[in-house]
């Protein structure tokens, strides 16, 4: 799983400011995937996408956020505005598309993204 | 909507000793896969084995296995001869199948202490 890389691994905004987190997936792997984890507790899924496309953003907050993968370079989770509530561990993981995967999803190290 | 419950926040285990931690969840479908993470003070997310729900024989990896009882919707891990290293935070989730990869539902963790 650490083929799943993830920078910055440690990231400051203030409020109001912008914040972006990459991804890139393991090799081989067409399916992102964006978590977070708020302190003290379990992660709650956000957003998946496969190259170019969203998937399900089921678990995204209305405003402020967004994600890409597009065709060439890492997939971008984007922060609009940040306000403290945004304070988290936001992980990404990712699987190999197609039914004979195993459906195992690999997660990266994680982005702390710490809004003062 | 799928939902996993871990009712044990904390846990404590001597070392070389055996823990059982345990996992429910609730869904209507048939056809899904069980997973336990592992998440030590390093924060990164690691997977530790995995379950398909169509398989009737329990998931094993070295000193881990789970005792996977679908009629119960009931899945604990147990973990043998316990290390130092095991202390972590462990998350039980759950992906429906379907053909293809999907979103992780997680619980919202056990905390595994391993004592000297």
């Amino acid at each position: 799983n650490a083929g799943v890389m993830q920078n910055p691994r440690h990231l400051v905004r203030r409020r109001g400011q912008e914040a972006r987190l990459r991804c890139s997936p393991m090799k081989g792997h067409s399916h992102v995937y964006w978590y977070r984890q708020l302190p003290e507790e379990g992660l709650k899924f956000m957003v998946y996408l496969q190259k170019e496309n969203i998937i399900d953003e089921s678990g995204m907050p209305k405003e402020r956020f967004s994600a890409e993968f597009p065709k060439e370079g890492p997939s971008i989770l984007r922060i609009q505005q940040v306000v403290r509530g945004d304070s988290a561990a936001y992980f990404c993981a990712s699987s190999r598309s197609g039914p004979h995967s195993g459906n195992t999803i690999y997660f990266g190290e994680g982005s702390w993204l710490t809004v003062v | 909507a799928q939902t996993v419950t871990q009712s044990q926040p904390e846990m404590s285990v001597q070392e070389a000793e055996t823990v059982t931690l345990s996992c429910t969840y609730d869904t209507s479908e048939n056809n899904y896969y069980l997973f336990w993470y592992k998440q030590p003070p390093s924060r990164q997310m690691i997977l530790v084995i995995r379950q398909e729900a169509y398989k009737q024989q329990n998931a094993t990896e070295n000193r881990f296995s789970v005792n996977f009882q679908k009629a119960a919707k009931s899945f604990s891990l147990k973990i043998s001869d316990s290390q130092l290293g095991d202390t972590a935070m462990y998350f039980c989730a759950f992906m429906r199948y379907t053909g293809t990869a999907s979103k992780l539902t997680f619980g919202t963790g056990t905390r595994l202490q391993v004592t000297l």
